[in-house]
């Protein structure tokens, strides 16, 4: 079974500042994709970020970029330089083969001026 | 391009109402598929197709049906509603189902059973 993780339910940060979001997965595959998801209180579900598990390289988004440790099954997002707009649930997700997403239950960030 | 469409916004039934709730896409997308989100839990897959004709289970299928009779539209039925099915119900599209896609979400149904 394919779970994801994500132990923050609440985090606060304030603007301009650095904050990461943590999320473990659990899987017996090889091959796979992880994502972060943003959804703001319109509830219109973003893609921040992505990244494929056979690429060491960590992915980087402008301001967003993951912290992917496969042997540990973590994959936590960074957001730099937070925006008030950077306020949102994000979700946490992974994908192998094709198909079928598994979602996390989301932390929710909440930008401070 | 209108994306993903999702009708209606809001729907408020009572216990063993059934209904359709409509979702499209315009974008040619082969795959489509629906998801429920409750509070404190992420979106839990309900079914997917991979292209017309094409259905199957996700996580979380019973009391749900789906059919995919073009590309463009993936309805999802519920036949005896139920306080559980109480939810925002999402409906998602991309080329192929593949984690190299983009997932394109509609704006979500928030239903209610009374």
């Amino acid at each position: 079974a394919q779970t994801v993780t994500q132990s923050q339910p609440e985090m606060s940060v304030q603007e301009a500042e650095t904050v990461t979001l943590s999320c473990t997965y659990d899987t017996s595959e090889n091959n796979y994709y992880l994502f972060w998801y943003k959804q703001p209180p319109s509830r219109q579900m973003i893609l921040v970020i992505r990244q494929e598990a056979y690429k060491q390289q960590n992915a980087t988004e402008n301001r967003f970029s993951v912290n992917f440790q496969k042997a540990a099954k973590s994959f936590s997002l960074k957001i730099s330089d937070s925006q008030l707009g950077d306020t949102a649930m994000y979700f946490c997700a992974f994908i192998y083969n094709f198909n079928k997403f598994y979602f996390g239950s989301g932390t929710k960030l909440n930008v401070k001026p | 391009n209108a994306g993903v469409t999702q009708t209606p916004k809001f729907q408020v039934l009572k216990t063993g109402q059934s209904m359709t709730l409509q979702c499209a896409q315009d974008m040619n997308h082969e795959y489509m598929s629906w998801y429920r989100q409750d509070p404190g839990m992420g979106l839990r897959l309900i079914h997917y197709s991979v292209g017309a004709g094409i259905t199957d289970q996700g996580e979380v299928p019973n009391g749900y049906n789906v059919s995919r009779s073009t590309t463009e539209d993936f309805p999802l039925r519920l036949l005896s509603a139920a306080p559980s099915q109480t939810s925002v119900y999402f409906c998602a599209s991309s080329e192929s189902g593949r984690g190299t896609d983009t997932q394109y979400f509609g704006p979500g149904t928030r239903l209610t059973v009374l």
